[in-house]
């Protein structure tokens, strides 16, 4: 069966730090991943997916930046936090083609200071 | 752009009572899926419905995908504690890779 995993589970960072958000992929090949933003009591916002390495799309203008150097490893970067990067952030992966569902890591509670 | 409308936007209800929550939207889906979203984690997969009409059930939770395929209706019947939480639908646009998830329905569960 496969499973998803995301680190750290929280995480408190400074204005202006960089960042560097973890996801692993296991039990399948070439999944599609998917990086989601959620702030408080909201719903989720996608902010970028993958359909392979090295390819990533970018849903919304922002402050972050996606890179999947492996197959079943997708990571969520920025060079300059703000504090509106403050959320959870949730890691998805999916089966590819249209119309799969998508399975969600446990995300990230990412605070800025 | 599409989107996806839930209602209610929460429910506060007797552990015992069943529930009901439906989404719609302004345009057509072929798949609709339901989740579950504990504080603290991530959405969890309960039901996903692939043709109108289809009617599904899992444990006390069914799920009904439109006839018309603009809506999609999600019901819990005799509710525990545990049922608390956010509840979502969502749907691909236009037979694509992504997910557009609704404004969800959070539960509250009273004993």
């Amino acid at each position: 069966s496969q499973t998803i995993h995301q680190w750290p589970a929280t995480l408190v960072q400074p204005v202006g730090s960089p960042l560097s958000l973890e996801c692993t992929v296991e039990g399948t090949s070439n999944p599609n991943l998917y990086w989601y933003r959620q702030a408080a009591g909201r719903g989720l916002q996608l902010l970028f997916y993958s359909v392979g390495i090295g390819q990533i799309s970018s849903e919304v203008p922002q402050n972050l930046s996606a890179s999947r150097p492996q197959d079943r490893q997708f990571i969520l970067s920025s060079k300059k936090l703000l504090l509106s990067d403050s959320g959870f952030y949730l890691c998805a992966w999916s089966f590819g083609g249209a119309n799969q569902p998508q399975h969600f890591g446990d995300g990230t509670r990412l605070s800025i200071l | 752009g599409q989107q996806l409308n839930q209602s209610p936007q929460s429910m506060f209800i007797q552990e015992g009572e069943d529930v009901s929550m439906n989404c719609t939207s302004s345009s057509i889906f072929n798949t609709w899926l339901w989740y579950k979203q504990d504080p603290g984690e991530g959405p969890v997969l309960l039901i996903a419905l692939y043709k109108a009409g289809e009617l599904t059930s899992n444990g006390r939770l069914t799920a009904q995908f439109g006839i018309t395929r603009k809506d999609s209706f999600l019901n819990i019947s005799a509710s525990i504690p545990s049922d608390v939480g956010i509840y979502f639908c969502a749907g691909p646009p236009a037979n694509t890779d992504k997910l557009i998830f609704g404004t969800g329905t959070r539960l509250q569960v009273f004993p």
